[in-house]
């Protein structure tokens, strides 16, 4: 009952560094979404994928890019990172291409940019 | 782009009270969607809306879809201490195929309840 799978769960960068969130679900689900979270900001957007094989740009794409590797998962990259970047990411995802059905989350990266 | 207003910001409340919070927006949501996050984890999906004028309850929790569709309340009775944490709105713009499912998230609540 895994639903989805963040890793890693906590990470400490220093600023230029580069890093890979993974993110799988097994729930068979169409479309994928990473998330950062901030203090007093709620979920923010960042990157999308609808289906497999395609992805678009969120509220903050800004220093990131992402890979929909197969159905399963969605990665996010930060190719050299800076302390604004250090937040909390969460990976979503939810079963169709449209509709009203709700996303599910992960528990959360943890990343600190130094 | 669209805003999603949460209010409280926090709620410090005594073991057994009534909670409200709600989200306004400036803009119409065609699905509302009410999440908790406990420390450590991701947020959890408590209340699904699909309609405007709908009341759903998921146990001691009310959720209603507001008639104007630009906005949305929770409301917890009877709290319990396990009822910490932050709760989310999160509207749906346009459940048809061109939203991708695409949410737009309020600040949260942070409920705080003594016992």
């Amino acid at each position: 009952n895994a639903g989805v799978t963040q890793t890693p769960k906590f990470q400490v960068l220093k600023t230029g560094q580069s890093m890979t969130l993974q993110c799988a679900q097994d729930m068979n689900h169409n479309s994928m979404y990473w998330y950062r979270q901030d203090p007093g900001m709620g979920l923010r957007l960042i990157y999308y994928s609808a289906s497999e094989g395609t992805t678009d740009k969120g509220e903050v794409p800004n220093g990131y890019n992402v890979s929909r590797l197969n159905k399963r998962e969605f990665s996010l990259r930060l190719e050299s990172a800076a302390p604004s970047q250090t937040s909390v990411y969460f990976c979503a995802s939810r079963t169709g291409h449209g509709g009203s059905q709700p996303q599910h989350f992960g528990d959360g990266t943890r990343l600190s940019i130094l | 782009g669209q805003q999603l207003n949460q209010s409280p910001q926090s709620m410090f409340i005594q073991e057994g009270e009534d909670v409200s919070m709600n989200c306004t927006s400036s803009s119409i949501f065609n699905t509302w969607l009410w999440y908790k996050q406990e420390p450590g984890e991701g947020p959890v999906l408590l209340i699904a809306l699909y309609k405007a004028g709908e009341l759903t309850s998921n146990g001691r929790l009310t959720a209603q879809f507001g008639i104007t569709r630009k906005d949305s309340f929770l409301n917890i009775s009877a709290s319990i201490p396990s009822d910490v944490g932050i709760y989310f709105c999160a509207g749906l713009a346009n459940a048809g195929g061109t939203s991708y499912g695409k949410l737009t998230f309020g600040q949260g609540t942070i409920l705080t309840v003594h016992p």
